[in-house]
């Protein structure tokens, strides 16, 4: 059973630092593209980042670029995103999301989120 | 990028059918699109992937009663024999060479 299970949200401060992880189990976790999503409460999804099954290749969204960093570890079955200068307008639940390529799926499972407040 | 543009708000009644609509932005309108479903307070869950021929491939453990159709730019997701917990908010996705893109969503009332 394919399991996606995201830590590290919490509460920070404007302009503070937080890393979130995503610990991947239940499939070969090293042949797939994962994406990072954002849900604001009360507003509807919004793709954050994405990283190539080996890391080579990684995309932001502009709302993200320059304070945000996507990162893996294949031998740790684990996805990152280190997030930095953060802003109120993060603040959002976030999501890890993998990506069926070979399958054309933009997205095929999701965690269950974990919370990202900013706020002082 | 591809724009991806949902009704805000749908109803049906219980036991009756609804199709829900996701249109792809001009020049875009060949491209894949899956469907999720988001229950109040849960993640995501994936419903489908659908193709502009109509051509659709549920998740896992995904009902009967989900059924995906395309035509030309619009992608439909209709639910058959609506129960109680389909209420919730339906969103498509997409994506280009270096972005995901999300429609607003679709908040379904099941009356």
């Amino acid at each position: 059973e394919v399991q996606l299970v995201e830590s590290g949200g919490g509460l920070v401060q404007p302009g503070g630092s937080l890393r979130l992880s995503c610990a991947a189990s239940g499939f070969t976790f090293s042949s797939y593209e994962m994406n990072w999503v954002r849900q604001a409460p009360g507003k509807g999804l919004e793709w954050v980042s994405y990283i190539s099954s080996s890391g080579s290749t990684i995309y932001y969204a502009d709302s993200v670029k320059g304070r945000f960093t996507i990162s893996r570890d294949n031998a740790k079955n684990s996805l990152y995103l280190q997030m930095n200068s953060l802003r109120a307008e993060d603040t959002a639940v976030y999501y890890c999301a993998r990506v069926d390529a070979i399958n054309l799926v933009p997205t095929d499972y999701w965690g269950q989120g974990t919370l990202v407040t900013v706020s002082s | 990028q591809p724009v991806l543009t949902q009704s805000s708000s749908a109803s049906a009644s219980l036991g009756s059918s609804v199709k829900l609509t996701c249109t792809l932005s001009s020049g875009h309108s060949s491209y894949i699109i899956a469907w999720h479903q988001q229950q109040p307070g849960k993640a995501p869950r994936y419903l489908m992937k659908l193709e502009g021929s109509g051509s659709y491939n549920k998740g896992s453990g995904v009902p009967d009663r989900f059924s995906g159709s395309s035509s030309g730019a619009d992608r439909y997701l209709t639910i058959s024999n609506l129960q109680s917990e389909d209420e919730a908010d339906y969103y498509c996705e997409t994506w280009d060479s270096n972005t995901w893109v999300f429609g607003g969503g679709t908040k379904l009332t099941v009356l």
